[in-house]
């Protein structure tokens, strides 16, 4: 079946510091990838997506490349930031057999960076 | 600009009561999802709506659950008999015509006493 197993957290990280968020994925086909982010207190929102392999997405500094042949799509950020604390959950849309933008989540990844 | 409205955002009920939320989706979005997050997971498909029709529903989603959509506009989700293990939060999306990207409105937390 489609599943999506992105790192455990936290994460704490100082200012400035570089990011990499995991996310590896099982699906049959070609599924399209996303990153979501959950601020404090707030509803997911979309950060960035990838419907091929070999893209990229890229959004507020961050990204991340679809990669067929690891089935991986991680997150990264040269210089993270206070106001990036968040939890960043990984998501798949399969390609067939079910309706489209039925995602399927990781369990999410929370990040604290320290100033 | 509104996003997707979810109504109460805390609900606390006791075993065996009805509860039903209710989502507002963004006006111009035709379809319209419902998932469950419970504490340290990531967020669960439950059903989804493509203007008023309930095209496709998880296992998840039990007989005690029943979702709607009249005149395609907002939704509820209702949930009778409760039980202990039907507290998480109750996640609804909008999305326009385009492929996979969700707008996500700030849940309904069910808490069952």
């Amino acid at each position: 079946g489609n599943s999506v197993t992105q790192m455990e957290g936290p994460v704490t990280l100082s200012e400035e510091a570089f990011l990499t968020i995991n996310c590896t994925y099982t699906a049959t086909g070609y599924p399209s990838l996303f990153w979501y982010v959950q601020y404090p207190g707030e509803g997911l929102q979309l950060l960035l997506k990838a419907t091929k392999a070999d893209d990229k997405g890229s959004n507020k500094g961050f990204e991340a490349t679809y990669r067929k042949e690891t089935t991986s799509f991680h997150l990264e950020k040269g210089s993270v930031q206070v106001s990036d604390s968040a939890v960043y959950f990984c998501a798949l849309s399969p390609s067939y057999g079910g309706s489209q933008g039925n995602l399927i989540f990781g369990k999410g990844t929370k990040l604290s960076v320290k100033p | 600009d509104t996003g997707v409205s979810q109504d109460p955002r805390h609900k606390i009920t006791k075993r065996g009561q009805n509860v039903t939320f209710r989502c507002d989706p963004i006006s111009e979005h035709n379809r319209l999802y419902w998932y469950r997050q419970t504490l340290g997971q990531g967020p669960e498909f439950l059903t989804y709506f493509q203007n008023e029709a309930q095209l496709e529903k998880s296992r998840l989603l039990s007989d005690r659950f029943s979702a709607e959509r009249p005149k395609g506009s907002f939704s509820t989700l209702e949930i009778q008999r409760t039980e202990q293990g039907d507290s998480a939060m109750y996640l609804c999306a909008s999305s326009p015509r385009y492929y996979g990207e969700l707008f996500f409105g700030e849940g309904s937390r069910l808490t069952v006493l």
